[in-house]
């Protein structure tokens, strides 16, 4: 089992460009997260989804969207980046409240 | 509204001395308290959760709910044990875990 995948593991965006970063899990784990982890302020929840075709918000939810047409899939998507995105994006899924994460995404955006 | 609070941003002992980690939480019910560990250049990894009452790497962790605390504890510290850890808190609201700010914890020789 790969577990928890990310692409990609470094992008550097300009101000305003668009991208989507996937995650991918094989445990068949019905819950998915996206977290933003930044200095001193731990990982703060973006989006998540509690099974395939269902997205939520969470604590920093704004300029992102989220996808999850395929229950092993989750994807965050950043329609015009700004620097505040800039940040690492670490994608989660959970069986029996353990949340097993990807390797993350260092994102720079100039 | 629930709350996870990681007083010491940084943390530095001496290889062999005993070491503890500090969180504290606020939630109105019965929370699910975990500690997550981050080594250098890997992946966030539980360490241990509240419910399995098990010691993990020497570690061990206590959920205290008169004083709202989860504080991590190690007697004796190794080098390895160099990392970032992060308290967190799962409520009644399913599996979703609210995050406290983290500790960098160096292990010095």
């Amino acid at each position: 089992n790969a577990g928890v995948t990310q692409t990609p593991k470094f992008r550097v965006l300009k101000t305003g460009q668009s991208m989507t970063l996937l995650c991918a899990q094989d445990m068949n784990h019905e819950y998915m997260y996206w977290y933003r982890q930044d200095p001193g302020m731990g990982l703060r929840l973006i989006h998540y989804s509690v099974g395939e075709g269902t997205t939520a918000k969470g604590e920093v939810p704004d300029g992102y969207n989220v996808s999850r047409l395929k229950k092993q899939n989750f994807l965050l998507g950043l329609e015009s980046a700004a620097p505040s995105q800039t940040s690492v994006y670490f994608c989660a899924s959970t069986e029996y409240n353990e949340q097993f994460f990807g390797p993350g995404t260092r994102l720079t955006v100039l | 509204a629930q709350r996870v609070t990681q007083p010491e941003k940084l943390l530095s002992v001496f290889k062999g001395a005993p070491v503890e980690l500090k969180c504290n939480y606020s939630y109105s019910g019965s929370p699910e308290l975990f500690w997550y560990v981050q080594y250098s250049r890997q992946r966030l990894q539980l360490l241990l959760r509240h419910i399995s009452r098990e010691s993990i790497k020497g570690f061990t962790a206590d959920l205290n709910k008169g004083e709202t605390s989860f504080h991590l504890k190690k007697p004796f510290a190794q080098e390895e044990d160099s990392a970032m850890y992060y308290c967190a808190l799962s409520g009644t609201s399913g599996s979703r875990l609210t995050f406290g700010e983290g500790t960098q914890l160096t292990v010095n020789p």
